[in-house]
């Protein structure tokens, strides 16, 4: 497909648990952030990549939040030992920067639900 | 410390109407400006943008306009028409080239017909 993929779109785990989610960038875009959406909230940043590296980690809110990038495309973030606040939708987006400056792509979003 | 505010959590306007939501930052190093479009169940999609060399930039009947001096946007819907009720975030950045965009918390655009 031509826009970014999230998987999965939903997830119900129970507190304690691990969880991945997967970002599958637009081909070719470079750079790729992670953020995430709470109830009636607006998107808080999370990470961001150049490349396989992460200029940017500092909004990553505890240790038990990790992410990387690989092959310069596809992303997995991990929440470790998951609690009830990390309810949220957790978007991605891929970007380009053009002649315009750059333009982010998001994805629909992954819904997780922590019980 | 909330750097971008968007103080209306709703807005309701006629179809054919201006629709005008507003966006205020604090942070005075912010030089670019975003406005994003989400539908329920969908990812936020890119609207329109500006950077602050501009205090205007209209893209068809969306414009936005900068006063960095009271450090407000605002995004004007001319005419306003249904398939525009979705919610509107304003993201501030510094600097055109990719790294984090800080966003408000949305206003919920709903255009009656």
């Amino acid at each position: 497909g031509a826009g970014v993929s999230q998987s999965p779109s939903n997830k119900v785990t129970e507190k304690g648990k691990d969880v991945e989610l997967r970002c599958d960038p637009i081909s070719g875009h470079t750079a790729l952030y992670w953020y995430r959406q709470s109830l009636g909230q607006g998107l808080e940043f999370l990470i961001y990549f150049q490349g396989n590296s992460a200029p940017d980690k500092s909004g990553l809110p505890s240790d038990r939040f990790s992410a990387e990038r690989t092959g310069g495309s596809v992303s997995t973030l991990t929440i470790q030992r998951t609690q009830q606040e990390d309810s949220a939708v957790y978007l991605c987006a891929s970007s380009y920067t053009g002649t315009q400056g750059e333009t982010q792509y998001f994805g629909p979003g992954t819904r997780l639900l922590v019980l | 410390d909330q750097q971008v505010k968007q103080n209306s959590p709703s807005l309701s306007v006629q179809e054919g109407r201006i629709s005008i939501l507003n966006c205020d930052y604090t942070n005075s190093m912010f030089d670019y400006f975003l406005w994003y479009k989400k539908y329920p169940a969908e990812g936020p999609t890119f609207l329109i943008s500006i950077s602050s060399i501009k205090d205007k930039n209209e893209d068809g009947r969306f414009t936005v306009f900068l006063n960095k001096s009271a450090k407000h946007l605002s995004l004007h819907i001319v005419p306003s028409q249904p398939g525009d009720s979705a919610v509107y975030f304003c993201a501030a950045r510094a600097g055109t080239n990719a790294g984090k965009s800080t966003f408000g918390d949305g206003t919920t655009l709903t255009v009656k017909p």
